[in-house]
């Protein structure tokens, strides 16, 4: 099947600064990736939406200008919490859809954990 | 808009018993129907979908559901649990042209000796 990478698996950072999550697509091109962030014991919120070469489309809430996110090619995005604070501190999970893979089928990453001080 | 209701967030069997997590949905288009697992800090698993065909769709690991249209529902079963079975199970729904997945509240399956 189709497999997502994400990088890394998990991060510490203090509160300030900036952390980038990779997103790969490893045996597909991912036209459009998404991001995902998953409170303790909650499901899945979508973040956002991002197809190859164009602009992220934010879900109504999220912050743009804090989660900034990248789509520069078929097989890599981006997302950098950018001055993260505790409140930052989550699960954050990216998944995929593209060509050549199951329709209408996302194929999830291992998911990151970032723990802000 | 769709939108997806998890009866139960907790969940518990039996080993060897039968599996049943209730999913029903909302949706004014024809849906797309999922099922997932997700294990302690790892990402999602596709345990089965829904894309208008079969109404039975059968899964891995033993896992099936039936879409039902006059009930809105898409329920997860399994007829003999496993250890290995218990985890967090979400259902998600989309459709209307859209790869957006709307999640609902998981359910956590506990399975006993």
């Amino acid at each position: 099947g189709a497999v997502v990478s994400q990088h890394p698996s998990w991060v510490i950072c203090k509160s300030g600064t900036s952390v980038k999550i990779e997103c790969r697509s490893l045996d597909f091109q991912a036209t459009t990736m998404f991001w995902y962030r998953q409170f303790p014991k909650q499901s899945l919120m979508l973040m956002a939406t991002s197809n190859e070469g164009s602009k992220a489309t934010y879900e109504q809430g999220v912050e743009k200008d804090k989660f900034l996110i990248n789509h520069a090619s078929l097989t890599l995005s981006t997302l950098t919490v950018t001055s993260a604070h505790p409140e930052d501190s989550s699960f954050y999970i990216c998944s995929a859809s593209g060509a050549g893979v199951s329709y209408n089928e996302q194929f999830f990453g291992p998911g990151t954990r970032l723990t802000v001080l | 808009a769709q939108s997806v209701t998890q009866l139960g967030s907790h969940v518990s069997v039996s080993e060897g018993a039968l599996v049943l997590l209730r999913c029903n949905y909302s949706s004014s288009v024809p849906p797309y129907l999922f099922w997932y697992v997700q294990y302690p800090n790892q990402g999602l698993q596709l345990l089965l979908k829904y894309t208008s065909a079969a109404t039975l769709v059968k899964g891995i690991n033993g896992f099936e559901a039936e879409f039902k249209k006059s009930e809105t529902s898409f329920h997860l079963t399994k007829p003999s649990a496993h250890m290995s079975d218990a985890a967090e199970y979400f259902c998600a729904v989309s459709g209307g042209g859209s790869e957006k997945l709307v999640f609902g509240k998981g359910t956590k399956l506990t399975v006993n000796p």
